[in-house]
């Protein structure tokens, strides 16, 4: 069984730009989660879905914007980037209200 | 305060040393996580405990429901072990500590 993936791993942005992040969850997981990691903090939770609903959101601003795929793989967009939205961004892949998760190994983000 | 404190933030240990990361939190939980974080940033999952005491090599995962704490013991420590440990809990979604980093000098 392959394990999530994210895409890309790194990536610079100029501030104003808008960014896709991708993720494809573990085989046989139906929800994923999103979470920001700023430089030597633990990461904090910006949202998840389950069967290609949002169902639980974090502290960040509607410029924050997800995606569940049928495939249950996800996206994870963020417009009118700033300075301070670079971080490492990780994905989770669980099933249901199982309580494991699967990460990513997370996209780099640098906005410049 | 955060919902999950770790301790202590910065461990530097000699090779064969005990270790103990301590985990306290203060919201009722399904489940407590230890991940480790290496510097490349991904995250792999060490234990997911609701209760008593998990073992997986040389490394340990305890939790007190009652009292909101757990810890995480790595015995006969290797300069391998050197990464960012990090205390999780799920009530409705998980909720991180900010992580201890250890390091492990030969």
């Amino acid at each position: 069984e392959t394990g999530v993936t994210q895409s890309p791993t790194h990536l610079i942005k100029t501030r104003g730009q808008q960014v896709t992040l991708r993720c494809s969850s573990q085989s046989g997981h139906n929800t994923v989660s999103w979470y920001q990691q700023a430089l030597g903090q633990g990461p904090q939770f910006i949202f998840q879905y389950y069967r290609e609903e949002e169902n639980g959101r974090g502290n960040f601003p509607p410029r924050f914007s997800g995606l569940q795929f049928p495939n249950y793989s996800s996206e994870l967009n963020v417009n009118a980037l700033e300075l301070d939205d670079s971080a490492l961004y990780l994905c989770a892949s669980s099933v249901g209200q199982d309580p494991g998760y699967t990460f990513g190994s997370g996209t780099r983000l640098t906005v410049v | 305060k955060n919902e999950v404190e770790q301790s202590p933030q910065n461990l530097t240990a000699q090779e064969g040393e005990f270790i103990t990361i301590n985990c306290s939190y203060s919201v009722g939980i399904s489940a407590l996580h230890w991940l480790q974080q290496h510097p490349g940033g991904g995250i792999v999952s060490l234990f997911m405990l609701s209760s008593g005491k998990k073992k997986h090599g040389r490394l340990i995962a305890t939790i007190n429901i009652q009292e909101k704490h757990s810890s995480l013991h790595i015995t006969a420590s290797h300069p391998r072990d050197s990464a960012v440990y990090i205390c999780a809990v799920r009530y409705q979604k998980l909720v991180f500590g900010q992580g201890t980093r250890l390091t492990i000098n030969p």
